[in-house]
């Protein structure tokens, strides 16, 4: 069974450029969540996409956006890049939509450093 | 809104002495809660969780108990090891039921380094 990966491992832009950071969720899951871990920091949850419709935000403003595909993996669009978004972005997919808690899987992270 | 907070860091120990890691929550619903752990450079993996009051979760040789009088769900471990060396998070979710809602609220996490 595959894991949850992240594609790329690390990324350096420059401020009010864009990204996207990409996610394949693990076989048999149908849910992604997005969440950015600044240094020193917890998980903060950016949003979640559920059947590739997104079911959930968190305070995050617009320029962060994302897309999932019919397979289930991500995307995380920012755009307008500012310094403060230099983060580890952390993918995790699960299977929802059923009774109970699913257990969420993470990935290892995008490192993203804006200059 | 929903928070999680975590005793102050670095921990640092010897090997075999006896961990704690405080977690207290604050929740707008009924959370289920979890200790996740992040080793360097890895993602993050889960530890251990408990859905409601008085479960105890445990893997490893790791327990914490879902207490909701005190709204706390501390880490510990008898005798650590080196290899635990890590940084332990605190997380809660809440539970929405059916096709559920699955933002994880975590704490802001605690770093533990294990000494031979």
């Amino acid at each position: 069974e595959t894991g949850v990966t992240q594609s790329p491992t690390h990324l350096i832009k420059t401020r009010g450029q864009q990204v996207t950071l990409r996610c394949s969720s693990q076989s048999g899951h149908n849910t992604v969540s997005w969440y950015q871990q600044a240094l020193g920091q917890g998980p903060q949850f950016i949003f979640q996409y559920y059947r590739e419709e997104e079911n959930g935000r968190g305070n995050f403003p617009p320029r962060f956006s994302g897309l999932q595909f019919p397979n289930y993996s991500s995307e995380l669009n920012v755009n307008a890049l500012e310094l403060d978004d230099s983060a580890l972005y952390l993918c995790a997919s699960s299977r929802e939509g059923f009774y109970g808690i699913n257990e969420q899987f993470f990935g290892p992270g995008t490192r993203l450093t804006v200059l | 809104g929903d928070s999680v907070t975590q005793m102050e860091g670095p921990v640092t120990l010897s090997e075999e002495a006896f961990l704690t890691i405080n977690c207290t929550y604050t929740a707008t619903g009924y959370p289920s809660l979890f200790w996740y752990v992040q080793y360097p450079g890895e993602g993050l993996q889960l530890l251990l969780k408990a859905t409601k009051a008085d479960d105890k979760g445990s893997n490893k040789g790791f327990e914490a108990t879902y207490r909701k009088e005190t709204t706390s769900f501390h880490l510990e471990k008898g005798s650590v090891q080196v290899s635990d060396s890590a940084v332990y998070f605190c997380a809660l979710r809440i539970n929405a039921g059916g096709t559920s809602y699955g933002k994880l609220t975590f704490g802001q996490g605690t770093i533990l380094t294990v000494h031979p």
